[in-house]
């Protein structure tokens, strides 16, 4: 089975710093791939970035960075240069590569506020 | 403007009555997902299709009966729900098998409420 790990429920930040959301996963399979998205309070999910397991240089996607440690199973996402906008639920996702290689697994979210 | 839309926004339900919800995606995309997000929880996978064909039922209650019509639409039937059924029901697409580094396209999702 598959999980993932968000182990902060909220962040702070301020305008303009940078800030790094915290993803730890567990699986067993070489070929996966990593995805963040962003889920204002509007409710729809927005993706920011992706990271295939084989991908040697960290994903990069205009403010957001991956920081991506493959022996310690981590993709933490770097936003940088904070903007009051960025406030929002932040999820990282996993996708399976066996059987369909179609199923998405999610962790349990970071609340992202930034401050003025 | 997303391409994939979720009607309604909002639905209000008592627990017998029926209703559904409805995704239409616009991207040419072969799979499309249901995903519940509960309050203080992670996505839940419900339903996968896979050019029609349902490839994933994560052990979801007969109580929730999905419809996919054809590659652009997906349907989730409602019936004799519970209080605990109340969540935000995301519907999502991707390119299909093989598109590997492809994320989900989400909806804006359809915020139910069992009384």
């Amino acid at each position: 089975a598959q999980k993932i790990t968000q182990t902060q429920p909220g962040m702070f930040v301020q305008e303009k710093e940078a800030v790094t959301l915290d993803c730890t996963y567990d699986t067993s399979d070489q070929s996966y791939g990593l995805f963040w998205y962003k889920q204002p309070s509007s409710g729809e999910m927005i993706f920011l970035i992706y990271q295939g397991s084989y991908d040697e240089q960290n994903a990069t996607e205009g403010r957001y960075s991956l920081n991506f440690q493959k022996a310690r199973k981590s993709a933490n996402l770097v936003i940088s240069a904070s903007q009051l906008g960025d406030s929002a639920m932040y999820f990282c996702a996993m996708r399976e590569a066996g059987g369909y290689g179609q199923n998405f697994v999610f962790g349990p979210g970071t609340r992202l506020s930034v401050l003025p | 403007e997303t391409g994939v839309t979720q009607t309604p926004r909002h639905l209000v339900m008592g627990m017998t009555n029926k209703k559904s919800l409805k995704c239409e995606q616009h991207l040419g995309h072969n799979a499309m997902y249901w995903y519940k997000q509960s309050a203080k929880k992670p996505l839940e996978l419900m339903f996968v299709y896979s050019l029609e064909e349902r490839v994933e039922n994560n052990s979801v209650p007969s109580r929730f009966s999905p419809e996919c019509p054809n590659s652009s639409h997906l349907f989730l039937h409602l019936h004799t729900l519970q209080p605990e059924d109340s969540a935000l029901y995301l519907c999502a697409s991707r390119p299909g098998q093989g598109s590997y580094n492809s994320p989900l396209h989400f909806g804006n999702g359809t915020r139910l409420t069992v009384t």
